[in-house]
């Protein structure tokens, strides 16, 4: 199947730092990705849509100046956590649509960002 | 978001059928998904199904869907200790959002 990478797989940070993840599609073009937080009970959260050359669209409940989403090319996004706190602690995973419309949504294995 | 709902747990011994069920609020629901998560890794597509498709077969793996009651089940036939995992399945209405359930923790006992 596709292949979606992400970067890095587990980051440890200082609290008031900025980290980036990145999301990338290995073997197709994705013109939307997602990202989602997912929390130690296993539920996933949508956090925002990303889609190639415009702006995010971010959940209710997110805060967009802190949560970076950039989506420059077909097979790229990041997400940069800024002024990482404690609290932002948590398994991020990325997921990208496959452009040619197969429904098909594959997920990245995620990074673990733990903020000290 | 929507209301994507699943059991949280499952345990079924080596060998048995597992049958994983989930429900659904938005009736306009363009494709279900079934995914799995093992321990400490990202989630893998494992089937999905289109909403106009009543049931989906693909090796050890079947997917029901009852459109009417906004019902979706995924079974696993004999089951196998490398299945224990977390299943989730997911709504997506038109690829805009894709909405998923907690999770259900399949244990397959030896």
């Amino acid at each position: 199947g596709a292949v979606v990478s992400q970067h890095p797989s587990w980051v440890i940070c200082k609290s008031g730092t900025s980290v980036k993840i990145e999301c990338r599609s290995l073997d197709f073009q994705a013109t939307t990705m997602f990202w989602y937080r997912q929390f130690p009970k296993q539920s996933l959260m949508l956090m925002a849509t990303s889609n190639e050359g415009s702006k995010a669209t971010y959940e209710q409940g997110v805060e967009k100046d802190k949560f970076l989403i950039n989506h420059a090319s077909l097979t790229l996004s990041t997400l940069t956590v800024t002024s990482a706190h404690p609290e932002d602690s948590s398994f991020y995973i990325c997921s990208a649509l496959d452009s040619r419309d197969t429904g098909e949504l594959f997920f990245g294995e995620g990074s673990r960002l733990t903020v000290l | 978001g929507e209301d994507v709902e699943q059991s949280l747990f499952l345990s079924v011994r080596e060998g048995d059928s597992s049958v994983i069920n989930c429900t659904y609020t938005d009736s306009s629901s363009t494709y279900l998904y079934w995914y799995k998560q093992e321990p400490g890794a990202g989630l893998q597509l494992l089937t999905y199904i289109f909403s106009n498709m009543d049931m989906k077969q693909d090796q050890r793996l079947t997917v029901l869907l009852n459109k009417k009651d906004k019902h979706l089940s995924l079974r696993i036939a004999d089951t196998q200790t490398g299945d224990s995992a977390i299943y989730f399945c997911a709504e997506s209405i038109d690829f805009n959002k894709f909405y998923f359930g907690s999770g259900t923790k399949l244990n397959v006992k030896p």
